[in-house]
């Protein structure tokens, strides 16, 4: 079956550190992969997505790139603030209709 | 646009006791489900649904019940909850009958004692 495989931290930085949350994934076929968000008390929210490989996802700074040889789908950030500290969740969509399958989700702490 | 809503926010039930968690999305998505999400665990799928009147289980669905009248609603049941059942429960909904880029309803954190 599908799994994700993601560190969970916490993981704790300075704003303005550079940011890696390494991702890897087991599936058959050609998933396509996600990265959502969880803001403290609240539902997830899509950060960026890629559906073949070679993709790269993008959006509010954050970028992730679909690593077919590698299996990866690692989210990366150039330089991070306060207001990214957040649950992370890597995820990905084998095409059928049998829902999303989840990495265990990392917590990201940043310090001013 | 409110998107997808869930109510209640919080609820606290006995033993035994049955509730149902409501779920609503106002985008006319075909795609809706429910996940659980419990400390180091992720999000886990219990049941899902391709349209108005299918449903399917997810990876964990045992003591759970779900229907599908109206594209709209999509509740969740417990016949008679357990403390295993302590969860935040997530509804989630997507355009095609493709499970991918879902949209998230903002939670209900469940409590059985």
């Amino acid at each position: 079956g599908n799994s994700v495989t993601q560190m969970e931290g916490p993981v704790t930085l300075s704003e303005e550190a550079f940011l890696t949350i390494n991702c890897t994934y087991t599936a058959t076929g050609y998933p396509s992969l996600f990265w959502y968000v969880q803001y403290p008390g609240e539902g997830l929210q899509l950060l960026l997505k890629a559906t073949k490989a070679d993709d790269k996802g993008s959006n509010k700074g954050f970028e992730a790139t679909y690593r077919k040889e590698t299996t990866s789908f690692h989210l990366e950030k150039g330089s991070v603030q306060v207001s990214d500290s957040a649950v992370y969740f890597c995820a990905l969509s084998g095409g059928g209709a049998d829902g999303l399958t989840f990495g265990k989700g990392t917590h990201l702490i940043i310090q001013p | 646009n409110a998107g997808v809503t869930q109510t209640p926010k919080f609820q606290v039930l006995k033993t035994g006791q049955s509730m149902t968690l409501q779920c609503a999305q106002d985008m006319n998505h075909e795609y809706m489900s429910w996940y659980r999400q419990d400390p180091g665990m992720g999000l886990r799928l219990i049941h899902y649904s391709v349209g108005a009147g299918i449903t399917d289980q997810g990876e964990v669905p045992n003591g759970y019940n779900v229907s599908r009248s109206t594209t709209e609603d999509f509740p969740l049941r417990l016949l008679s909850a357990a403390p295993s059942q302590t969860s935040v429960y997530f509804c989630a909904s997507s355009y095609s009958g493709q499970a991918h880029e879902q949209y998230f309803g903002p939670g209900t954190r469940l409590t059985v004692t």
